[in-house]
């Protein structure tokens, strides 16, 4: 099986604009998560999705937001950027078939804020 | 207090022992245990979980779970320069959909 892939994998863009990260899961697996990973934070939760309704939100400001497609592909939205949001973005695709919630991540998108 | 607590590091092993990592959660309704390795630049990587009070071995790796003390530990046998990397503890309880991690441990692994 292909693994969760996200698009792009760079970004560079001026604080005050916005951008959308892209990532598609896992073949078969329906729940997409996204994270955020800082140096000083470390994997902070951002949000969870399942059949396209936004099951699970972390503690972040409502500038971030996410969706989910039907075929289970989900997009993240960050709007008016801030330095601070300078960061990899990492989308996870979970599986539940072993009976524990495992979580797969995608190579992350690096998203730098000038 | 942190929800999940690993000791920062750096942990340096010489190749061929075995490393230590350590691992410490408050949430005693957590039922799963994760442990991710994560190389530089890289993404992390689910290496295994455990979520019976024991011990899970998967090839050089073991993953020990003690409920009782809320205490999660993975051990790496024979270890190899190729092991050098940040490893993150994470948990997920019954009630979440989402994983906790922890701050994760660099290891390095001296030829």
């Amino acid at each position: 099986k292909a693994g969760v892939t996200q698009t792009p994998r760079y970004l560079i863009k001026t604080r005050g604009q916005q951008v959308t990260l892209s990532c598609s899961p896992i073949s078969g697996h329906r729940s997409v998560s996204w994270y955020q990973q800082t140096p000083g934070q470390g994997l902070q939760f951002l949000f969870e999705y399942f059949s396209e309704t936004q099951r699970n939100k972390g503690n972040f400001p409502g500038r971030f937001s996410g969706r989910q497609f039907s075929n289970s592909r989900s997009e993240m939205n960050v709007s008016t950027l801030e330095l601070g949001d300078s960061a990899l973005y990492l989308c996870a695709s979970s599986s539940t078939t072993s009976g524990v919630y495992e979580q797969y991540f995608g190579p992350g998108t690096r998203l730098t804020v000038t | 207090q942190k929800e999940v607590e690993q000791n920062s590091g750096p942990l340096s092993v010489p190749e061929g022992a075995i490393a230590s990592l350590n691992c410490t959660y408050s949430d005693r309704g957590s039922q799963s245990f994760f442990w991710y390795r994560q190389y530089s630049g890289k993404s992390p990587e689910l290496i295994m979980f455990i979520y019976s009070n024991g011990d899970k071995e998967d090839g050089r790796f073991t993953a020990q779970l003690n409920k009782a003390s809320q205490y999660v530990s993975l051990l790496i046998r024979d270890s190899q320069p190729s092991d050098s990397a940040t490893y993150l503890c994470a948990v997920n309880s019954h009630s979440a959909r989402q994983l906790t991690f922890g701050s994760g441990t660099q290891l390095t692994v001296l030829p």
